[in-house]
């Protein structure tokens, strides 16, 4: 079975500097992908950035990049120079194992402070 | 127009009722899930839809059943909803066709929130 502990339940960070959220897995199945996606207080889930098991690099999408520790199975989400407009509730998730669906974390809920 | 439209947005119904929440999607994509949000819990998997012929249990498919009546159309029925139903209700999309698939995010709609009362 997969699963995916994100164990932040809430961060309060101070406008500007860089967030790290963390997430770490549990799946024995040698491919797999990680996911991140971004719920605002409005609801919708919006996808962010995406890291295979074969990936060599960590991945990369404008601010947001992955700490992909492979031997750890940690595959945290950082995000430089955060903005009031990052906050929101984050949440890791894993495609693997011949399932299909996708294995959420309980999420994170980060604030952002001016 | 999104591409994966979700209704209704919200609903209040009282324990017993037959509910229907209704998922169409503009973006070709063949595969087609619906998830359950609770509160402190993430996303669960009920039920996923490869082809209007091919559907499949999620993680926590009791007391619901759904129907994929065509490509772009995928339903999720509580047949006698009860409290512990209440929950918010997210259709997904992703693209079995694009290579390689592994990577392919699944793109949600913006949600259904159900109340049984």
């Amino acid at each position: 079975a997969q699963k995916i502990t994100q164990t932040q339940p809430g961060m309060f960070v101070q406008e500007k500097e860089a967030v790290t959220l963390d997430c770490t897995y549990d799946t024995s199945d040698p491919s797999y992908g990680l996911f991140w996606y971004k719920q605002p207080s409005s609801g919708e889930m919006i996808f962010l950035i995406y890291q295979g098991s074969y990936d060599q690099q960590n991945a990369t999408e404008g601010r947001y990049s992955l700490n992909f520790q492979k031997a750890r199975k940690s595959a945290n989400l950082v995000i430089s120079a955060s903005q009031l407009g990052d906050s929101a509730m984050y949440f890791c998730a894993m495609r693997g194992g011949g399932a299909d669906g996708l294995t959420f974390g309980k999420g994170t809920h980060l604030i952002i402070q001016p | 127009d999104a591409d994966v439209t979700q209704t209704p947005r919200n609903r209040i119904t009282k324990t017993g009722k037959r509910i229907m929440l209704e998922c169409s999607q503009t973006k070709g994509h063949d595969r087609m899930y619906w998830y359950r949000q609770d509160p402190g819990l993430g996303l669960r998997l009920i039920y996923y839809s490869f082809d209007v012929k091919d559907i499949n249990k999620g993680e926590i498919s009791d007391g619901y059943s759904v129907s994929r009546q065509a490509q772009a159309k995928f339903s999720l029925s509580l047949e006698s909803a009860i409290p512990n139903q209440t929950a918010l209700y997210f259709c997904a999309t992703s693209d079995r066709t694009a290579a390689p698939y592994s990577n392919q995010p699944q793109h949600f709609g913006d949600g259904t929130r159900l109340s049984i009362l």
